[in-house]
Parts: structure tokens; C-alpha cells; sequence
């Protein structure tokens, strides 16, 4: 059982465009939410991460929305560039357990 | 400061055949974790440990043994090895719960 849902498997998007990839999870237990970028050939790399006492977190391009209620966040990522091209993965974890959850994964081409 | 670091990096095997995938950390995180990597699947747990002496199964441990001797290492073991565990696996480690994975570059495993 997939304990956090990812969509798209795959996105294309123009260069200046903006990138969306959508998690959703059940266990409200939960109580962060990272996002990892994955370059080929390389293991994953923290990009961004959530609280749920806030609903947006933003750094630079990438913005985290979370919507508790709907148990979903997303990953926003503003005038995509050709470098942002990689696989992003959400995930989640509780302060109770000792694992992360991660999402099946978004392979992310930005065409210039 | 080299982080977390597997070796090898590429390995073909023949069925049947055992070895052992190294993961070595200097970061002093308590936990550590193996994770496979297949297209379309995500990131899928196989062992993880809390601590030195401390393991425990993920979401697909079998076929594979774990042990945590100390804080810095944590070898996977391939018993018996099968095609179905031609993969790309990552050791993370972290240091506390609900806090900042990371990741090693990874193994590239075929079995033939």
C-alpha cells in the first residue's frame, strides 16, 4: 500500500514555465514533508521540506503548498530552467516513527 | 567530510551468487536506512537501523540481511541473488526523526 500517492510520472514543461507535481498521503500522523531532487546518476538530494503548521514554504523558485485537510502538498517550482531537468520525489514521516515514505517519483524535462 | 559513501558503485552478478553492498557514513546519524530504486516504484525500504545493534525491515527485506555493528556502517547483504533484485540501491542515514535524509550515490546492481 502506497502511503504517499505522486502524480505526474512524468512532466514537460517549457523553459520559464511553471512546474507543478502533486503528493497526496492518508496517515495524519505525518508530520513532514520533504522534497528530493534526483539528478542521473546520483541519489536524491533535499530540495525543500514542510511543517504542517505552516501551508506554503518558499526558497528561491520552489514553493511547498500543503493543504492538511486534503492531506495533499505539492511541489511549485516557478520559471523552470533546463538545470531543474531531474526526478523529484515527495515523501513523509512522523516524529513517531523511524522511516520515510517516499512518492513513486516525477521525471521532470524542461525543453529551452 | 565525505558524507555518506557506497561502494561499489556498479556490480553484475550471476544468480545465485551472494555479496555485500558497503555503506559507510562519518556524519555520527544514528539512522540508517537501504532503499531500492526501480522505475515507476520509487524509493522502496528494504532494512533499517536506529542505532548500533538495531535493525529492523522496511518494505521489501527479503533476499536481504542487514547488521549494525557500529554507529558508521551498515552493510547490505545479498544471500542468494535473483534477477528481480536488479536495482539501484542507496544507503541514507539522518539524525534525527522527521529531519534531513541523506543520501549516498548508489549502487548500480544487475544480476544476470
Amino acid at each position: 500500500q502506497q502511503q504517499v500517492k505522486q502524480s505526474p510520472q512524468s512532466l514537460i514543461v517549457q523553459k520559464g514555465g511553471i512546474s507543478i507535481i502533486n503528493c497526496a498521503y492518508e496517515n495524519t500522523a505525518f508530520d513532514y514533508f520533504p522534497w528530493y531532487q534526483q539528478f542521473p546518476g546520483k541519489g536524491p538530494a533535499l530540495l525543500i521540506a514542510i511543517r504542517p503548521d505552516v501551508s506554503e514554504k518558499k526558497e528561491g523558485r520552489f514553493t511547498i503548498s500543503f493543504n492538511k485537510s486534503a492531506k495533499q502538498f505539492s511541489l511549485h517550482i516557478m520559471d523552470s530552467q533546463p538545470g531543474d531537468s531531474a526526478t523529484y520525489f515527495c515523501a513523509a514521516s512522523s516524529n513517531t516513527g523511524n522511516q520515510f515514505y517516499f512518492g513513486t517519483g516525477t521525471s521532470l524535462t524542461v525543453i529551452p | 567530510n565525505a558524507g555518506v559513501t557506497q561502494t561499489p558503485k556498479f556490480q553484475v552478478l550471476k544468480t545465485g551468487q551472494s555479496m555485500t553492498l558497503q555503506c559507510a557514513q562519518d556524519m555520527n546519524h544514528e539512522y540508517m536506512s537501504w532503499y531500492r530504486q526501480d522505475p515507476g516504484m520509487g524509493l522502496r525500504l528494504i532494512h533499517y537501523s536506529v542505532g548500533a545493534g538495531i535493525t529492523d525491515q522496511g518494505e521489501v527485506p527479503n533476499g536481504y540481511n542487514v547488521s549494525r555493528s557500529t554507529t558508521e556502517d551498515f552493510p547490505l547483504r545479498l544471500l542468494s541473488a535473483a534477477p528481480s533484485q536488479t536495482s539501484v540501491y542507496f544507503c541514507a542515514t539522518f539524525q534525527r526523526r522527521n529531519t534531513e535524509a541523506f543520501f549516498g550515490q548508489g549502487t548500480r546492481l544487475t544480476v544476470v
